[in-house]
């Protein structure tokens, strides 16, 4: 069974402070990816990976960066968090473009 | 550029009640993939089907089916004799050439007892 495992479910953050979250796949899954979840909003796209080191823009970039140094692993970093990335944010890996995505748990940050 | 619209936000049913949810998307593309998850209140999302563009076959699994129309690019989904456990947000989405999997807004399905 394929598991994503996000570092956090719930995490609290200050205005203008760097947040990294993290995200973990254990089946050697060669794309990941980045939402955000929002009510009335579904979900936006932020960031994806294809493989290591290698990075693309989704539908929703601004504000947010990525990093891929490792295959199994996915960061997202809020460069200097704002109270309107106060969101859900879902980590997903998938073994090709066209294949179901699998998805973590979710973390829902909060800025304060 | 794709675009996916479930109409329906919010809908409650009592239970054994059939329920059916919309779907409808929008691509220039003839090659495309069309998915439902399913997020419970733990909060993660449930990959539930997938059907591509060229197999129009409705597909039955146990209490939930699936009615695919082209002509009218739609992707409904349909509960059975709907359970508590059935309460969750239903997501439908969308992928083509883009490769950037598109969602709609998702439906808030609230099933009573």
């Amino acid at each position: 069974d394929v598991k994503v495992t996000q570092s956090s479910r719930y995490l609290v953050k200050r205005t203008g402070e760097k947040v990294f979250l993290e995200c973990v796949q254990d089946m050697d899954h060669e794309n990941m990816f980045w939402y955000r979840q929002d009510p009335g909003l579904g979900l936006r796209l932020i960031y994806f990976s294809y493989d290591v080191k290698m990075k693309e823009k989704g539908d929703i970039p601004e504000g947010y960066s990525v990093s891929r140094e490792k295959k199994e692993r996915f960061s997202l970093i809020l460069e200097s968090a704002s109270t309107n990335q106060t969101s859900m944010y879902l980590c997903a890996s998938s073994l090709q473009v066209y294949q179901p995505q699998h998805f973590g748990d979710g973390t829902r940050l909060s800025i304060l | 550029a794709q675009k996916v619209t479930q109409a329906q936000t919010e809908i409650s049913v009592v239970e054994k009640e059939d329920v059916t949810l919309d779907c409808v998307y929008e691509t220039r593309d003839t090659t495309y993939y069309l998915f439902w998850y399913k997020q419970p209140p733990s909060g993660e999302l449930v990959f539930l089907i997938r059907r591509n563009s060229f197999d129009e076959q409705n597909e039955i699994s146990g209490r939930y089916s699936w009615n695919f129309q082209k002509s009218t690019s739609s992707f409904n989904f349909t509960i059975t004799a709907s359970q508590v456990v059935d309460s969750a947000v239903y997501f439908c989405a969308l992928i083509d050439y883009g490769n950037k999997l598109v969602f709609g807004a998702g439906t808030i399905l609230r099933v009573k007892s």
